[in-house]
């Protein structure tokens, strides 16, 4: 089956920029996709990415995707106290298979 | 539009205990999911449903059986709860299940299930 790996913890200084990394094994979704959850919250759609693009960005969000390699990154310029949460790339057309999501962690 | 609704927001069982885990929806969508949240493991998925009378297994869908009688409404039952089963469960459902148009899943408030 479809394996999304995701690192767990990620700690970035409040204006820096952050990188959310993700690798999956099937290559067929059409769309892939980043949530965010926030504390005691459902998960939310923060962006997606159709599967024949290599780049969106979104103001201060930027997408890469690279098939090749089958990688997927999430990149928040000038992270901010509210970005603080856990961020999980997911992908699939019938069956949704979410990473185990990546805490973000905002240092002052 | 309420969006996606679930109740209750937190339940008790014993083990062996058989429940339901409520999900409705008001946005007509034709797709909805069931998954699981634990610690360190993400989400899950447990059952799925493509439109009203479909429905397919997820990767954890072990304990748990679902039916889709009607759009709205895509109930989860856990037979025979065991604490392995201890979890936060979140119901999602996105207008369609993707191909040509993106599939943005939205998703419920979560119930958190204790099972002793």
């Amino acid at each position: 089956g479809e394996d999304v790996e995701q690192s767990l913890f990620l700690s970035v200084r409040e204006g820096d920029s952050s990188v959310i990394n993700c690798t999956y094994t099937d290559s067929s979704s059409t769309y892939l996709y980043w949530y965010k959850q926030e504390p005691g919250a459902g998960l939310q759609l923060l962006t997606y990415i159709f599967s024949n693009m290599d780049m969106k960005q979104d103001q201060r969000l930027t997408v890469l995707l690279n098939k090749k390699d089958k990688h997927l990154s999430l990149r928040i310029a000038d992270t901010q106290t509210g970005d603080s949460a856990i961020y999980f790339c997911a992908l699939g057309d019938d069956k949704i298979i979410f990473g185990k999501g990546t805490r973000l962690h905002i240092l002052p | 539009n309420a969006g996606v609704t679930q109740t209750p927001k937190f339940q008790v069982l014993k083990t062996g205990q058989s429940m339901t885990l409520q999900c409705a929806q008001d946005m007509n969508h034709e797709y909805m999911s069931w998954y699981r949240q634990d610690p360190g493991m993400g989400l899950r998925l447990i059952h799925y449903s493509v439109g009203a009378g479909i429905t397919d297994q997820g990767e954890v869908p072990n304990g748990y059986n679902v039916s889709r009688s009607t759009t709205e409404d895509f109930p989860l039952r856990l037979l025979s709860a065991a604490p392995s089963q201890t979890s936060v469960y979140f119901c999602a459902s996105s207008y369609s299940s993707g191909g040509t148009l993106y599939n943005e899943q939205f998703f419920g408030p979560g119930t958190r299930l204790t099972v002793l």
